[in-house]
């Protein structure tokens, strides 16, 4: 299975500021066929389901405001926000989808320092 | 709009069994693979097990192996996940979970259902 390891476990920041978000697979992510991580990133509130936010590492969502942000590549990604907002507060998680097991990463939690 | 809702949680002894349903709804069904997707309280997500969207291919995560066992009625539009044998571990709030492009298997999860809650407990 591919193992999915993030950090910080949690952090805080200031409104307006920017937060950074990294995730790590144990293996490549990357169909050398299409050229594409199969990375996703998930924000889920508290007593809601998970949001998708991006996906091919890097592709936003539909509705999702640009000040979320995906990039990187081999086996480390990152997920910013450029300007944290109050209602950003929540549990980011990664996920690979590049094997048929997916796997989550544990989570970061994001609050407002 | 799409919904997934889903059902069949409850309290559980342990070694017991339940049958978990996710009726869906607002698009093509037998188009999408569908995955369960469970948390337990105050943990993070854990994929538990994926259908194609014709039913004849699954998947599991190796701790339910040979417990758990995916299936879905297109006819019906619902997915379900019968659970057995189950441990304390398996206390979680398990998701319903549809992928976002159809005719694909490996992808990301663009809608969640609200979760059932399964307590394992004596």
């Amino acid at each position: 299975d591919i193992v999915m390891t993030q950090s910080p476990d949690s952090l805080a920041v200031s409104l307006g500021e920017r937060a950074t978000i990294n995730c790590k697979s144990s293996q490549s992510v990357l169909d050398s066929s299409n050229n594409k991580y199969y990375l996703a990133w998930y924000q889920q509130k508290p007593r809601q389901p998970p949001k998708l936010l991006i996906y091919w590492a890097s592709t936003r969502e539909s509705g999702v405001p640009d000040r979320f942000s995906g990039s990187g590549s081999g086996t480390d990604f990152t997920l910013t926000i450029s300007s944290l907002q109050a209602e950003d507060v929540a549990v980011y998680y990664c996920q690979q989808y590049f094997n048929t097991l997916f796997t989550f990463g544990p989570g970061t939690k994001v609050d407002i320092k | 709009d799409v919904q997934l809702v889903e059902s069949g949680g409850g309290l559980v002894q342990p070694g017991g069994s339940l049958r978990l349903s996710c009726a869906a709804s607002g698009f093509t069904f037998s188009s999408y693979a569908m995955s369960w997707v469970r948390q337990a309280p105050g943990k993070g997500l854990e994929w538990v097990s994926g259908i194609s969207g014709s039913g004849g291919s699954t998947y599991y995560t190796d701790s339910v192996k040979g417990r758990f066992t995916i299936s879905r009625d297109n006819s019906k539009n619902t997915l379900y996940l019968q659970v057995n044998s189950l441990r304390a571990e398996d206390t979680a709030a398990y998701y319903c979970a549809k992928m976002l492009w159809s005719s694909w298997y490996r992808g990301p999860f663009d809608y969640w259902g609200q979760g059932t809650l399964v307590t394992v407990s004596s």
